[in-house]
Formats: structure tokens, sequence, C-alpha cells
């Protein structure tokens, strides 16, 4: 069973770092490139970054650029979202998705459970 | 960036009922249009992707269509459990944008 699990949200004051976790289970996690995703109340869903399979091509949001990092681990089964300069916006649950390709087209089947990220002084 | 915009933010509707939701996306988009659905507290899980094809274990009462920079998701017969909330996402080009949603209230 494919299993992705989240973690390593909590609270942070702005300027603060925090690092995610996202941990993969049930598929040959190697051969599948990531994504981060995060999810505001008031923004709805925000595609945060992505990771080949290798770890050789990486795409940022503008909105994280220069201040958040994504990383992989394939021995270890592992993904990873270093985030710097944390401000409030950034206040979101984050996810770890899995990226598939299918007849020349990417899509995105699992998710993981979110971990809560919260910046506030 | 491409931009994308689903319409309406919010539907009532009946168990039985036809519901078609509306998604835009501010330039043409190839075939990398994908839509989830949402239940509350749980992540997005994958219905549709490359516009029409049905992800594996989605009742076949779900189907999308569309071209270019218009596209459609419909329910044939609403059921108690598609409560939720539906959104539409391009994978074209990075950034990977989603919509805002769509509301469906049985």
């Amino acid at each position: 069973e494919v299993q992705l699990m989240d973690s390593g949200g909590g609270l942070v004051q702005p300027g603060g770092s925090l690092r995610l976790s996202c941990a993969a289970s049930g598929f040959s996690f190697s051969t599948y490139s990531m994504n981060w995703v995060r999810q505001t109340p008031g923004k709805g869903l925000e595609w945060v970054s992505y990771i080949s399979a290798g770890g050789d091509t990486i795409y940022y949001a503008d909105s994280v650029k220069g201040r958040f990092t994504i990383s992989r681990d394939n021995a270890e089964k592992s993904l990873y979202l270093e985030m710097d300069s944390l401000r409030d916006e950034d206040t979101a649950l984050y996810y770890c998705v899995r990226e598939l390709w299918s007849a020349g087209y990417r899509l995105w089947d699992y998710w993981g459970q979110g971990t809560l990220v919260t910046v506030s002084s | 960036d491409i931009q994308m915009t689903q319409s309406p933010p919010s539907l009532s509707a009946a168990v039985g009922d036809r519901v078609t939701i509306t998604c835009r996306a501010s330039r043409r988009i190839s075939g990398d249009l994908n839509w989830f659905q949402q239940k509350s507290g749980q992540a997005p899980k994958l219905l549709i992707y490359a516009v029409s094809s049905l992800q594996s274990g989605v009742p076949s009462r779900f189907t999308g269509s569309g071209s270019g920079t218009d596209f459609t998701l419909t329910i044939s017969t609403l059921q108690p459990e598609d409560f939720a909330t539906y959104y539409c996402q391009q994978t074209q080009s990075a950034p990977f944008t989603f919509g805002p949603g769509t509301k469906v209230d049985i």
C-alpha cells in the first residue's frame, strides 16, 4: 500500500526556520518525482515545489523561491522541505504529493495527510 | 503563469441530480488538466487526469471533458458521498496552478 507520512510542522516565529519531512512506503520511491503543495483557507491549494526522481531537476513557486529548499534521500525513501525566513503568509497545511506519468501526462495520484505550519509571533 | 478559474464557487444539489462544474485556463492547455475532490479534513483525491481519464477506483459517474481553455467536470447522478469541494489543476507548466474550488452541498 502506498503511504506518504508528512511530519515536521509546528509553530514558528516570523523569520524562523522549519524542516518538513515526508516518509514514503509501499512503492519504489527513487523512480517517482515528488511535489510539495500547501493549503490555506484563504488561498486554497498552492503548489510549492517539485523535485525529479533523481533530484536533478527542481522547481519552486515564486512565493518561496530563495527561502525554501526541496531535497530527497532515495536511500531513506524520504522527501524534505527546508523552510527559511518564514513569513505569516507561509502558514498552511503542507502536503507531499507523488507524481506519476501516464501516456505523456503528469498526474498526482497520492497525497500525504498534511503537516500544519503556523508562523506567528 | 497559467491562471485557473472555476464556476460556480458553490452549488446546492439533490441526490440524483446531474452536476456540472466549469474550469477555465488563462491560456490554452494541451491536455494537462486534472480534477480533484476534497472532503473536509482529508487530502485532495485525484478524480480525473488528462482532461477525461478516470483515475483508478473512481466511480464512472464522474466524467471530464473540454479542450483549449474550457473544461468541465460532470457528476451524472449525485450521491451523498459526493458532498465535497472540487478543484481543477493544470500541470502543463510550472507553476502548477489550481482553481479556487467549487463547493458542492447536498
